[in-house]
C-alpha cells in the first residue's frame, strides 16, 4: 500500500536560514509522483512542485529546491534564506496507478519562521 | 489555467440545516471531483471521488446519506451536507481533474463551515 511519511511534525527556525522538510514515501508502482503543496493560515493549498517517478532531477525555484532520491524514497524541500512570509504548513503527497491517481497526503509539517 | 472555484468561503449556520457548497472548474472539463475534510492541524481526508455523470465513490466511513455529491456537469460537483450538526463542522476542501487520469488535481480555496 502507499504511504507518505513527514516525520517532522513541527520545525521553528529563525529567519533567513535555511531549512529542509523531509518527506519518505512507499510505493509498488514504477510510474508514480510525488507533489509537495503549501498551506498558509488562510487556508488554501498552493501547489508547489509535481515530479514525475522518472524524472531524478533535483530542481530549483527561487528560494525553493526539492532533492528526489529514488534510493532512499524520499523527496526532500529545501527552504534557501527563509522568511517569515514561508511560515505554513508543508505537505508531501503520492499518486501512483493503483490509487487511481488519487492523491496519498502525508501528516504535513508545519514550518514557523521566526523574525 | 486550471482554476477551481469553491463557495462559498465560509459559512455558519444552525443545527439542523442544510448547507451546499459548490465547486467550479473555471477553464477545464472537470471528469473526476474529489471532495476533502480537513480537521484543525491534520491531513486533508479524502471523503469521496466523483465522476461527472455517475454516483460518488464514498470513502470508508462517510456516511453517504449525510454528505450528498452531485457532479451533474463537467464544470461542476455540489457537496450537500444534510441536517448539519456541531460535529460537522469543519474545513472542506473540493478539488478537480480532467483527463487523463495522471493529470493533477487542481484545488478550489475551500470553505469553512461553523455549525452552531
Amino acid at each position: 500500500a502507499q504511504k507518505v511519511t513527514q516525520a517532522q511534525t513541527e520545525i521553528s527556525v529563525v529567519e533567513k536560514e535555511d531549512v529542509t522538510l523531509d518527506c519518505v514515501y512507499e510505493t509498488r508502482d514504477t510510474t508514480y509522483y510525488l507533489f509537495w503543496y503549501k498551506q498558509p493560515p488562510s487556508g488554501e493549498l498552493v501547489f508547489l512542485i509535481r515530479r514525475n517517478s522518472f524524472d531524478e532531477q533535483n530542481e530549483i525555484s527561487g528560494r525553493y529546491s526539492w532533492n528526489f532520491q529514488k534510493s532512499t524514497s524520499s523527496f526532500n524541500f529545501t527552504i534557501t534564506a527563509s522568511q517569515v512570509v514561508d511560515s505554513a504548513v508543508y505537505f508531501c503527497a503520492l499518486s501512483d496507478s493503483d490509487s487511481n491517481y488519487q492523491l496519498i497526503w502525508g501528516a504535513g509539517t508545519k514550518l514557523i519562521i521566526k523574525p | 489555467g486550471a482554476v477551481v472555484s469553491q463557495h462559498p468561503s465560509w459559512v455558519i449556520c444552525k443545527s439542523g440545516t442544510s448547507v451546499k457548497i459548490e465547486c467550479r472548474s473555471l477553464d477545464f472539463q472537470a471528469t473526476t471531483m474529489f471532495w476533502y475534510r480537513q480537521f484543525p492541524k491534520q491531513s486533508l481526508m479524502l471523503m469521496a471521488t466523483s465522476n461527472e455523470g455517475s454516483k460518488a465513490t464514498y470513502e470508508q466511513g462517510v456516511e453517504k446519506d449525510k454528505f450528498l455529491i452531485n457532479h451533474a456537469s463537467l464544470t461542476l460537483s455540489t457537496l450537500t451536507v444534510t441536517s448539519a450538526h456541531p460535529e460537522d463542522s469543519s474545513f472542506y476542501i473540493c478539488s478537480a481533474r480532467g483527463q487523463p487520469t495522471n493529470q493533477p488535481q487542481h484545488f478550489g480555496d475551500g470553505t469553512r463551515l461553523s455549525i452552531l
